[in-house]
């Protein structure tokens, strides 16, 4: 069973461009959560998403960042024009359920570097 | 002031030794508590829940104190393995949404 598989590992844009992250969730998952790590800080939640639904994007900010996850295919971060500040990991997280006392288990991340 | 604070370390302990880090948290709502570990580079992984009545799984022992907002990770006879970042994490909802990461203790067991 595999794991929650996030692609690229490591992207590298120039300012201004897109950044398109992929996120495939364990099998069996409809709950997605993404989370952005900044050097040297804890990871803070972004959005939370079930098929086809954003249920709490509070994280996200307002301008630039957008998340979707299709009735079929991975979930996908996009970021557009991209900012040095933007350099970041990016971790994908799923789960089965949304309930209390539910294990969000996470990808490996996507290494994000803005030059 | 941080949701979650954490001593950032680095702790850096013989092998065998016991090893404790702390963490506070600000929301008096908060109803989930876990404790991951991050490997460097690496995703964080659930270590293990953190229950009011304190809870042991082998080696690692977490506590809880609602009252003074306060959880604790006691790691007895430490290995080489243990090696890592402890990330002390909370959940007002209760739920995997949502999660409250503290910044880290960085631990280096020394041969």
């Amino acid at each position: 069973n595999a794991g929650v598989m996030q692609n690229p590992r490591h992207l590298v844009r120039r300012r201004g461009q897109e950044a398109r992250l992929r996120c495939s969730p364990m099998k069996g998952h409809s709950h997605v959560y993404w989370y952005r790590q900044l050097p040297e800080e804890g990871l803070k939640f972004m959005v939370y998403l079930q098929k086809e639904n954003i249920i709490d994007e509070s994280g996200m900010p307002k301008e630039r960042f957008s998340a979707e996850f299709p009735k079929e295919g991975p979930s996908i971060l996009r970021i557009q024009q991209v900012v040095r500040g933007d350099s970041a990991a990016y971790f994908c997280a799923s789960s089965p359920f949304g309930g209390p006392d539910t294990e969000a288990f996470f990808g490996q991340g996507t290494r994000l570097t803005v030059v | 002031r941080k949701e979650v604070e954490q001593d950032p370390g680095p702790f850096n302990v013989p092998e065998g030794a016991t090893v404790a880090f702390n963490c506070t948290y600000s929301n008096s709502a908060s109803q989930s508590f876990f404790w991951y570990r991050q490997d460097c580079r690496k995703e964080p992984k659930l270590l293990m829940s953190v229950y009011s009545s304190g809870n042991e799984d082998g080696r690692f022992t977490a506590q809880l104190n609602r009252a003074s907002q306060y959880i604790s990770l006691l790691i007895r006879d430490s290995k080489l393995s243990d090696s890592a970042t402890y990330l002390c994490v909370v959940s007002i909802s209760g739920s995997a949404r949502q999660l409250t990461f503290g910044s880290g203790t960085q631990l280096t067991v020394l041969p």
